[in-house]
């Protein structure tokens, strides 16, 4: 069983528009929650992440992303895109199942249209 | 720079070849993960260590080997190349799940191409 579900294999946006990537996780507890992304032909690089606390967090390059406990959801969020935005979008969870353990969605890959 | 460090960064083998890739981190995290990605398939877990002189399988361990002799090192090894091995391979680690700065470094990925 999939853990994590990213629903959308691939978006493409006009530079300037807003942008929201869906996540969502099976799980009965909060887990530790995660967004990170992917240049081509690069590794993967921690955009943000949730604990604890504030539900809305803030990441780096202007992202930021709200937990909601009742749809099982962590969204991607920007409010303007920038075509250096453009990339592969991870979403990972720590279920607390095995130590140490992320689980990643399949990804979501980003295009922008100038 | 602190971070992950893989070798080799590509790698062209022949079916039934063997080799190692080298992972190093100097941020002294206690886990240390093998990935391999392929289109469409996302990441999946090979091989994963909590800490120094421990190993524990993943999602898709057939074919590979791990060590974690030294901390800061996690080796993987592929003993007879295979092409369906042929993928980009990511190492990562992390702190553990207690600190604050939980959550995986990746290095920049060792592309293995097997004829």
């Amino acid at each position: 069983a999939q853990s994590v579900t990213q629903p959308d294999i691939h978006i493409t946006v006009s530079e300037g528009a807003s942008l929201e990537l869906r996540c969502n996780y099976s799980y009965g507890a909060t887990p530790y929650l995660f967004w990170y992304v992917q240049s081509p032909g690069q590794g993967l690089q921690l955009l943000l992440k949730y604990f604890s606390g504030d539900t809305l967090v803030q990441g780096i390059k202007g992202f930021e992303a709200e937990f909601k406990r009742s749809q099982s959801s962590f969204n991607l969020r920007k409010p303007s895109v920038h075509w250096s935005d453009a990339a592969e979008y991870f979403c990972a969870v720590d279920l607390g199942s095995t130590l140490g353990r992320l689980y990643f969605g399949r990804g979501t890959q980003l295009t922008v249209w100038p | 720079n602190a971070g992950v460090t893989q070798t080799p960064k590509f790698r062209v083998l022949k079916t039934g070849q063997s080799m190692t890739l080298l992972c190093a981190q100097d941020m002294n995290h206690e886990y240390m993960y093998w990935y391999r990605q392929d289109p469409g398939m996302g990441l999946r877990l090979i091989h994963y260590s909590v800490g120094e002189g421990t190993t524990a399988k993943g999602e898709v361990p057939d074919g590979y080997n791990v060590s974690r002799l030294k901390k800061q090192n996690f080796l993987l090894g592929l003993e007879s190349a295979a092409p369906s091995q042929t993928s980009v391979y990511f190492c990562a680690s992390s702190p553990t799940r207690q600190q604050a700065n939980y959550g995986y470094t990746f290095g920049s990925g060792t592309r293995l191409t097997v004829v």
